[in-house]
């Protein structure tokens, strides 16, 4: 069975430092795709980036980049020098490409950053 | 717009009622998801859709949860005989294949039962 386990519910990082979230996933699929989504107390979901579990380099986007260890099934989201408007929730999620291609997300991590 | 469209953005309703909520994907998105979100929580998956295959209803809670996609665009999702414990944020999102494209998301359907 497919699934993605994010262990942290919480965390509190002081602004402008390094964050890391995890992401771990269980599939059996060798081609899938990994992806994280942020959600602000608004409720909108944001995409924020993409990892291909064929790509040779990890996903960059801006701030945000994608720790992939494809070996360890972790694919865990780094955000480099944290802003007070990257307090959200985050979710990893996995698609698996050779199934019926249904996104499956994790429970979420509540992302708090300090002043 | 540009974006998936959902409406109504709110609804109260009285339990025991049924109720509607309309997604409207991005224009040639061949997949469509609904989800529903409690407070604080994670994405409850609900139902998929993709092109013209039959839905994925997996995740329906009860057979009081329906949907349907019309014209492969439009979908709507009816809770029958709502209960209070259907009282969520119901989200629906589209995305352009079911490959490796990422879903963008409406901004959901809160949904109160008195």
């Amino acid at each position: 069975a497919q699934k993605i386990t994010q262990t942290q519910p919480g965390m509190f990082v002081q602004e402008k430092e390094a964050v890391t979230l995890d992401c771990t996933y269980d599939t059996s699929d060798q081609s899938y795709g990994l992806f994280w989504y942020k959600q602000p107390s608004s409720g909108e979901m944001i995409f924020l980036i993409y990892q291909g579990s064929y790509d040779e380099q990890n996903a960059t986007e801006g701030r945000y980049s994608l720790n992939f260890q494809k070996a360890r099934k972790s694919a865990n989201l780094v955000i480099s020098a944290s802003q007070l408007g990257d307090s959200a929730m985050y979710f990893c999620a996995m698609r698996a490409m050779n199934r019926d291609d249904k996104i499956i997300f994790g429970k979420g991590t509540r992302l708090h950053i300090l002043p | 717009g540009a974006g998936v469209s959902q409406s109504p953005s709110n609804k109260v309703t009285e339990k025991g009622k049924d109720v509607e909520l309309r997604c409207d994907p991005i224009s040639g998105h061949t997949a469509l998801y609904w989800y529903r979100q409690s407070l604080g929580q994670g994405l409850e998956f609900l139902i998929y859709f993709q092109g013209n295959s039959a839905p994925d209803k997996s995740g329906l809670p009860s057979d009081r949860f329906s949907a349907e996609r019309t014209g492969g665009s439009v979908s709507t999702l009816t809770i029958q005989r709502t209960q209070q414990e259907d009282s969520a944020v119901y989200l629906c999102a589209s995305s352009l294949d079911a490959s490796n494209q990422p879903q963008h998301f409406g901004d959901g359907t809160r949904l109160s039962i008195l």
